[in-house]
């Protein structure tokens, strides 16, 4: 199977609290586990990424868990803002699959002030 | 970051009509991708191209055709429109690094 799973679809949070979105994959030979922001009426844009020799990956705010025996992996943004509020999408790289990503669902995180 | 241009923008065409969607990519990436975004789907492949003169269907090929002349341009046909099309194409472009790069993307109607 090629899906990704992406839950939730909507998670509303308090300015200053932390955001966490997980996905799953169904494909063991999945990689490369990207993460996209989309914000209204433009394209997605990566903002971070993970390879499979990774657990854990950080960069400004932001951090990714990879689980490879649970085939989970999971997106945190830590101390919200209102810039935050977006479109999220994970997505996962199937080896072999030259580039071709299959994309979650998204999720539509709301910073509340 | 890379460049990915997409033409039209915006574009309304009636049933039945020939649209063809256009897209530049100016950073020698063999990888191009076409999505389709529509609400409670996320983003759809339609078709991929691993460089000049290939084509692959992606998970939602049917009513699309794609083309890739050269290294840069990727374009997706619709030879007989229909209003289930109406949606908002995104053409990308990748290297070997796996990122993928969007274009600004496409908002069609179909009337």
């Amino acid at each position: 199977g090629e899906q990704v799973e992406q839950l939730p679809s909507i998670l509303r949070v308090q300015e200053g609290s932390s955001a966490s979105i997980n996905c799953t994959y169904e494909n063991s030979a999945s990689n490369y586990f990207p993460w996209y922001k989309q914000e209204p009426g433009e394209n997605p844009k990566l903002i971070i990424d993970i390879r499979s020799n990774m657990e854990r990956k950080q960069t400004q705010g932001l951090i990714v868990l990879l689980d490879k025996k649970a085939k989970r992996f999971s997106l945190h943004i830590t101390d919200t803002q209102p810039g935050d509020s977006a479109m999220y999408f994970c997505a996962a790289r199937i080896t072999g699959n030259t580039g071709k990503l299959i994309f979650g669902l998204g999720t539509t995180l709301q910073v509340q002030p | 970051e890379a460049a990915v241009t997409q033409s039209p923008r915006n574009k309304v065409a009636v049933t039945g009509g020939k649209v063809t969607l256009s897209c530049n990519q100016t950073n020698n990436h063999n990888n191009m991708y076409w999505y389709r975004q529509d609400t409670g789907h996320g983003l759809r492949l339609i078709h991929y191209s691993y460089g000049a003169g290939s084509t692959e269907k992606g998970d939602i090929p049917d009513g699309y055709k794609a083309s890739r002349p050269s290294q840069e341009n990727f374009s997706l046909i619709l030879e007989l429109a229909t209003p289930s099309q109406t949606s908002v194409y995104f053409c990308a472009s990748g290297g070997s690094g796996n990122t993928l790069y969007f274009g600004e993307g496409s908002r069609l109607i179909v009337v």
